[in-house]
């Protein structure tokens, strides 16, 4: 079962809310990613969490702050968004380390910032 | 750095065409190559995942192939079919940098028509 499971499908959030967005995956992958991807651009990866041990795209703001309870969790906490962040957020896995392994995303949670 | 480019940008095609997309990069130092679809507002399909040492991965209709010394991939698709119709993107692991990431392409958006 190649399944990466996202939620919400969708958050509509004003700029002073904290709100999360939830990832989950049961294929034993021991890296987890979060990218973002606004319209008719590729994805932009924000996290890596490989075994558990995150690195971080220097670009991304403070603003989004990533966590991961266990091997096959990982969440997104949002705080005090732009309008700008609205966007795509996909979450994806591999087997093994990042640098080997088939990547499999998720369906996106679609962020609308207000 | 690593450079991904993908042409054409669109492509519109009768059902039933034999096509070709093409992925360029500029580094040949790779880990491995990996083929995706994406349906509009939707998250990535992994279609062929090609390590560095490989030369082509099969499935299906499809077959990609890899030649990592002219930094060039190909995905074939045979008999296109409507449902083929989506956006294509190549993305490549990138063996010598820092931060690892999966470097994407700027994706084709196939149309095939019935």
């Amino acid at each position: 079962d190649t399944e990466v499971t996202q939620t919400p499908k969708h958050l509509v959030m004003g700029m002073t809310n904290k709100k999360s967005l939830k990832c989950e995956q049961h294929m034993g992958h021991r890296a987890m990613y979060w990218y973002k991807q606004k319209a008719k651009k590729p994805p932009e990866l924000m996290f890596v969490y490989s075994y558990e041990k995150l690195s971080i795209n220097e670009s991304v703001p403070s603003r989004f702050s990533p966590e991961c309870p266990n091997s096959s969790l990982l969440n997104l906490h949002l705080h005090a968004l732009q309008p700008e962040d609205s966007a795509l957020y996909l979450c994806a896995s591999s087997p093994g380390r990042w640098n080997t392994g088939e990547l499999f995303f998720g369906e996106g949670s679609r962020l609308t910032v207000l | 750095k690593q450079e991904v480019t993908q042409i054409p940008a669109a492509l519109s095609v009768p059902e039933g065409e034999n096509l070709v997309l093409n992925c360029s990069f500029t580094d040949s130092a790779i880990y491995n190559l990996q083929w995706f679809r994406q349906d509009p507002g939707k998250g990535l399909t992994s279609l062929l995942l090609i390590q560095s040492s490989q030369r082509e991965q099969t499935s299906g209709r499809l077959n990609a192939s890899l030649d990592k010394s002219s930094g060039r991939s190909t995905l074939y698709i045979a008999a296109s079919q409507p449902g083929d119709s989506a956006t294509y993107l190549c993305a490549v692991r990138p063996s010598d940098t820092g931060f690892q990431k999966l470097v994407f392409g700027t994706g084709t958006r196939l149309l095939v028509s019935p």
